[in-house]
């Protein structure tokens, strides 16, 4: 069974940089896309960008070229950094792996918490 | 960006009951939609999308339909589990959106 596991700070500072980490058991990371995705508290489903296994990426503009997504296929771990963080980017951040063939996410790690606060 | 609006966002109703949410596509997607289910405190979980069956797993009372910008997602007789907001998705465009949610409750 696909696993995936968040981790990293749960309170980040303004301006800092945001750092997470998912781990993937169970699968192979060869042949898929994997993503993050992010939840502000009590509001709705934000797409923030995906990688490849193969290391390329794509993002959602929303970010303002603050995001980095990238991928280390050896220890089965992928990692979103966000850079000059705001109160906005407070939320729960997924990570998800996309389908294969279509761009849907069928498996979800629990998701972790990330408050940003001075 | 696509925008996504579902309705209602809200929906009260009893177990057995028949329940439809509707999700509209502010331009065509064809049929690149799916759905998830949201308990509280919880990740999504992915149940259907329009072009194919339902996933793993998922009870054949839920249901899907539509093309092109307007979409529907059918419980036929809702169970105690069902209870949890739902969220469609677009794939047929980057950003991928979601819907706003439409929360299913008790009555």
């Amino acid at each position: 069974q696909v696993m995936l596991q968040e981790s990293g700070p749960g309170l980040v500072r303004p301006s800092e940089t945001l750092s997470l980490t998912c781990s993937v058991s169970g699968a192979s990371m060869r042949n898929y896309y994997w993503t993050w995705i992010r939840q502000p508290p009590g509001k709705g489903l934000e797409w923030i960008g995906y990688v490849y296994y193969s290391g390329s990426t794509k993002y959602n503009p929303s970010l303002n070229s603050r995001g980095t997504i990238s991928v280390d296929t050896s220890n089965n771990q992928f990692s979103l950094k966000l850079t000059s963080v705001t109160a906005a980017d407070t939320a729960v951040y997924y990570c998800a792996r996309v389908t294969d063939s279509t761009w849907y996410f069928d498996y979800w790690g629990q998701g972790t918490l990330v408050t940003v606060s001075s | 960006d696509i925008q996504m609006t579902q309705s209602p966002s809200s929906v009260s109703a009893s177990v057995g009951d028949r329940v439809t949410i509707t999700c509209r596509a502010s331009q065509g997607i064809s049929r690149w939609l799916a759905w998830y289910q949201q308990k509280p405190g919880k990740a999504p979980k992915f149940l259907i999308y329009v072009a194919s069956s339902l996933q793993s797993g998922v009870p054949s009372r839920f249901s899907v339909s539509g093309s092109g910008t307007d979409f529907t997602l059918t419980i036929s007789s809702l169970q105690p589990e069902d209870f949890a907001t739902y969220y469609c998705q677009q794939a047929n465009d980057f950003p991928f959106t979601f819907g706003p949610g439409t929360q299913v409750d008790l009555k």
